[in-house]
């Protein structure tokens, strides 16, 4: 198994520019998660879906942030505008079924100048 | 709420040192627990688990955790740390089939 996915591992962009990021979740785990991890706040979860539904996404920090899942293989998380104080690295981890632990991708380091 | 905290945020170890690091939850009822590692640049990796049985968890790299329900505590240790234990470990709990909830992390330095 290549474990869970994420692209690109780094991305720089500017201020008000769209951001994408893109995971790949197990194949046959049914639970998504998104975090952001920053030096300041730690480890935050920001939304999580169970079988492509998102389930609570009070995580999310604003209206910029948009996350989605259109099937059981592949998530997105949106940042439109972006902004400086989005810089973090941003996880996706997935879990099957039971109370397991997560597997996390590489995650993505972003960088909003 | 549902919590996991962490005591220390920084420790510093010199290499074949014991090492134990402090871990609390608060959950009711059945409880699950994590320690997971995060070495310089890299993603998180499981270390171990604990869901039932056995209080004391073996994982990999040589740690382990014992569960102490008494105290609420799942503390981390390994008798000699290396220096490629340089990492930031989390500890990590989780209710039924709750969201996990991560501690601050702990960021350790082996000194050679």
């Amino acid at each position: 198994d290549a474990g869970v996915i994420q692209s690109p591992r780094h991305e720089v962009t500017e201020m008000g520019q769209e951001v994408t990021l893109r995971c790949k979740p197990i194949s046959g785990h049914n639970s998504l998660f998104w975090y952001r991890q920053t030096m300041m706040r730690g480890l935050e979860l920001l939304i999580y879906f169970n079988n492509n539904v998102p389930i609570d996404d009070s995580g999310m920090p604003e209206d910029r942030f948009s996350a989605k899942m259109p099937n059981a293989s592949f998530s997105t998380l949106k940042i439109q505008p972006s902004e400086p104080r989005d810089s973090a690295v941003y996880f996706c981890a997935s879990r099957g079924q039971g109370p397991e632990g997560y597997t996390f991708g590489s995650g993505t380091r972003l960088t909003v100048v | 709420a549902q919590s996991v905290s962490q005591h220390n945020h920084h420790v510093i170890l010199s290499e074949a040192a014991s090492l134990e690091l402090g871990c609390n939850y608060s959950y009711g009822g059945t409880v699950n627990l994590f320690w997971y590692v995060q070495y310089p640049g890299q993603h998180l990796q499981l270390l171990l688990k604990y869901f039932s049985g056995d209080p004391l968890v073996k994982g990999i790299k040589g740690f382990e955790a014992e569960f102490i329900k008494s105290k609420f505590s799942f503390n981390l240790r390994k008798p000699s740390v290396q220096w490629s234990d340089t990492a930031e470990y989390f500890c990590a709990g989780t209710s039924g089939y709750s969201t996990l909830t991560f501690g601050k992390g702990t960021m350790l330095l082996v000194s050679p």
